[in-house]
């Protein structure tokens, strides 16, 4: 167990619709980390958080976003949601800037149908 | 820019032998961290090893170990003894001082553990 949260495990909507995802990061972790992993792009960086505030921003669409609370949980909304969006959605955390180590959550799986 | 390549698709080994994944990185930032992580097919990211650009030692993790030559620029996992809990995809994974310190992410390598 990493010590990480996410919810729900599994999702499954239709298209157009939006959903937002869940991440509970480690105790003490002060980042947050958001992956996507699909069959055709493999794992990619989606967008950072640290201590509440964006960090960073990989491949991430516009019809995508993240924010980070001050109770330091994370969720990332995804609308307008396609079938190209169905994928295994990741969440990690980490100790802040500066350090490597990043510890993945469970896992959402999203199935857009 | 990063860049992770995991050139064997599919590997197989016999249990109780030892199989090294190979994993080769490019990157023009002098300090980084190198990872390994396990996927088996319940989905799950595990860590498995980590290996800092200027650690001189290769890390060593239980029955892993990485084997780093930093002028090859690359990266490889060793597994001894395998068992058929290890049967599933692996991950080689790079992060960079500068930036995010986000993964940059290989395409894997799935092993298969045969009797």
């Amino acid at each position: 167990d990493s010590g990480v949260t996410q919810t729900p495990k599994h999702l499954i909507t239709a298209t157009g619709q939006r959903v937002t995802l869940r991440c509970s990061p480690r105790s003490g972790d002060l980042s947050v980390y958001w992956y996507q992993q699909s069959l055709d792009q493999g794992l990619q960086f989606l967008i950072q958080y640290y201590n509440g505030e964006e960090r960073a921003k990989g491949n991430i669409l516009e019809r995508f976003s993240a924010q980070q609370f001050p109770d330091l949980h994370s969720e990332l909304n995804l609308s307008s949601l396609e079938l190209g969006d169905s994928a295994l959605y990741f969440c990690a955390s980490g100790e802040g800037q500066g350090t490597y180590e990043q510890y993945f959550g469970p896992g959402t799986r999203l199935t857009v149908t | 820019a990063q860049k992770i390549t995991q050139t064997q698709p599919g590997m197989f080994v016999q249990e109780k032998e030892a199989v090294t994944l190979d994993c080769t990185y490019d990157t023009s930032d002098q300090s980084y961290g190198l990872f390994w992580y396990k996927q088996p097919s319940s989905g799950e990211m595990i860590f498995l090893i980590y290996q800092g650009s200027y650690d001189e030692q290769n890390a060593t993790e239980g029955r892993y170990s990485l084997n780093f030559q930093k002028a090859r620029k690359s990266a490889n996992l060793v597994i001894s003894a395998s068992q058929l809990g290890d049967s599933a995809m692996y991950f080689c994974a790079m992060s960079c001082r500068t930036g995010a310190n986000n993964l940059f992410f290989g395409t894997g390598t799935r092993l298969t553990v045969i009797p």
